[in-house]
């Protein structure tokens, strides 16, 4: 069965507004989270790492003040959107490891930035 | 900087036609090798993670092997309902040789399989 999920999974929403995702690890503790961003037809690209109860390390290139990761619980990781606009339009994928070094991956949300 | 290179891009198959796909890959102390398969619109769903050359795994028509340079997923007999983007993707050691390094993902194989 699912080891992560995401809510939303498709959120549309205007140019300028905020957006929150939300990532849940289920039925085990994520200390670890990382968020994921996927363009149509490639790979995934690392956005950032969180980590329960400290700031989350970005990697290059990404807008902290942009992407805002809040990873509250041991369970919770969240990233919010800030000021929206259609280039930020695209797959939004968290991932958390459990049990060792496999990384499982949550189902994904859909962002529309019109 | 670790790297993935994943071949062929594409792969059509007739259902019940074997292959096999290709992840070459270079990294400082590998930590894991990790195969995922990702269907269209959702997130990648786990199949195998391979620690040291030698190690094989199996699960139904899915077989997955591993050297000190490559790996290959092997799929038999496949059907229809195989077809997906095939991910490799591999993690070394991090600072310190005890942390996480992160997963460096190949770009993928779209493997068809028609009736």
């Amino acid at each position: 069965g699912a080891v992560v999920s995401q809510h939303p999974s498709r959120v549309i929403c205007k140019s300028g507004t905020s957006v929150k995702i939300e990532c849940r690890s289920l039925d085990f503790q994520a200390t670890t989270m990382f968020w994921y961003r996927q363009f149509p037809k490639k790979s995934l690209m690392l956005m950032a790492t969180s980590n329960e109860g400290s700031k989350a390390t970005y990697e290059q290139g990404v807008e902290k003040d942009k992407f805002l990761i809040n990873h509250a619980s041991l369970t919770l990781s969240t990233l919010t959107v800030t000021s929206a606009h259609p280039e930020d339009s695209s797959f939004y994928i968290c991932s958390a490891i459990r049990g060792g070094d496999t990384q499982y991956f949550g189902p994904g949300t859909r962002l529309t930035v019109l | 900087e670790d790297q993935v290179t994943q071949s062929p891009e594409a792969l059509r198959l007739q259902e019940g036609e074997s292959s096999s796909l290709n992840c070459s890959y270079t990294v400082s102390g590998l930590r894991g090798l990790f195969w995922y398969r990702q269907d269209p619109g959702k997130g990648p769903e786990f199949l195998f993670t391979l620690y040291s050359a030698g190690e094989e795994k199996e699960k139904e028509r899915l077989k997955a092997t591993l050297t000190k340079k490559e790996s290959f997923l092997h799929i038999t007999a496949p059907k229809p309902e195989d077809s997906a983007t095939y991910l490799c993707a591999v993690r070394g050691y991090g600072a310190g040789g005890t942390s996480y390094g992160k997963l460096t993902f190949g770009q993928g194989t779209i493997l068809t399989v028609h009736p």
